[in-house]
């Protein structure tokens, strides 16, 4: 089975600090992608990476970067977390011959204070 | 990219079919049909996807008319455990490129009863 691990279930973290999320998945996937789901608006697409150190924005990049320096690791990092960052965020992957089957890891509740 | 339409929410009974269908005038040529399932506290998880007619797996149907303007998603004999959120998505994925990555919308919220 392909397994996506999120680093963190459960996060809390302060205004301002820097937040790191990873994520890694076992299936030598070549995308990767960084959601956040906040109630009634959905699934929205943050950042999604189809090789190693390359990047593309989704939907909602703003406050948010992305690395991957390994096929296998890809992390979301929010240089001065602020509040309305408040959400969960999934990570998933999926092969290239077939993006449209995305395998999600359990998410990671972040709280910004 | 295609924007989907689906009811907010549905109400089953145990052992009755699901028919949760999906709107998406604008698709375009490239694009596939995949639907999503999700439960509280978890990603989602892959159900089907299809490009035209009708798809089958252990799991579910999925029916798309000759026009793929829309598209319904069947779930046989629900039980308590298909209570969740299902997602409809429309994208292009032979062309692994920016822009044709697969969009959630809100989703349906089905509530099974016994």
């Amino acid at each position: 089975d392909v397994k996506v691990t999120q680093s963190s279930r459960y996060l809390v973290k302060r205004t301002g600090e820097k937040v790191f999320l990873e994520c890694v998945q076992d299936m030598d996937h070549e995308n990767m992608f960084w959601y956040r789901q906040d109630p009634g608006l959905g699934l929205r697409l943050i950042y999604f990476s189809y090789d190693v150190k390359m990047k593309e924005k989704g939907d909602i990049p703003e406050g948010y970067s992305v690395s991957r320096e390994k096929k296998e690791r890809f992390s979301l990092i929010l240089e001065s977390a602020s509040t309305n960052q408040t959400s969960m965020y999934l990570c998933a992957s999926s092969l290239w011959r077939d993006p449209g089957e995305l395998f999600f890891g359990e998410g990671s509740r972040l709280t910004v204070l | 990219l295609a924007k989907t339409t689906q009811p907010i929410s549905m109400d089953s009974y145990e052992g009755q079919e699901v028919n949760i269908t999906c709107s998406h005038n604008n698709i375009a040529t490239n694009d596939y049909i995949t639907w999503y399932q999700q439960f509280p506290s978890q990603g989602p998880r892959f159900i089907i996807q299809g490009y035209k007619t009708k798809v089958t797996n252990e799991v579910a149907s999925l029916f798309i008319p000759a026009d793929r303007k829309s598209s319904t998603l069947s779930l046989p004999r629900v039980s308590l455990s298909d209570t969740a959120v299902y997602y409809c998505l429309v994208g292009d994925i032979v062309n692994n490129n920016a822009g044709n990555m697969l969009t959630f919308g809100g989703g349906t919220r089905l509530m099974v009863k016994p």
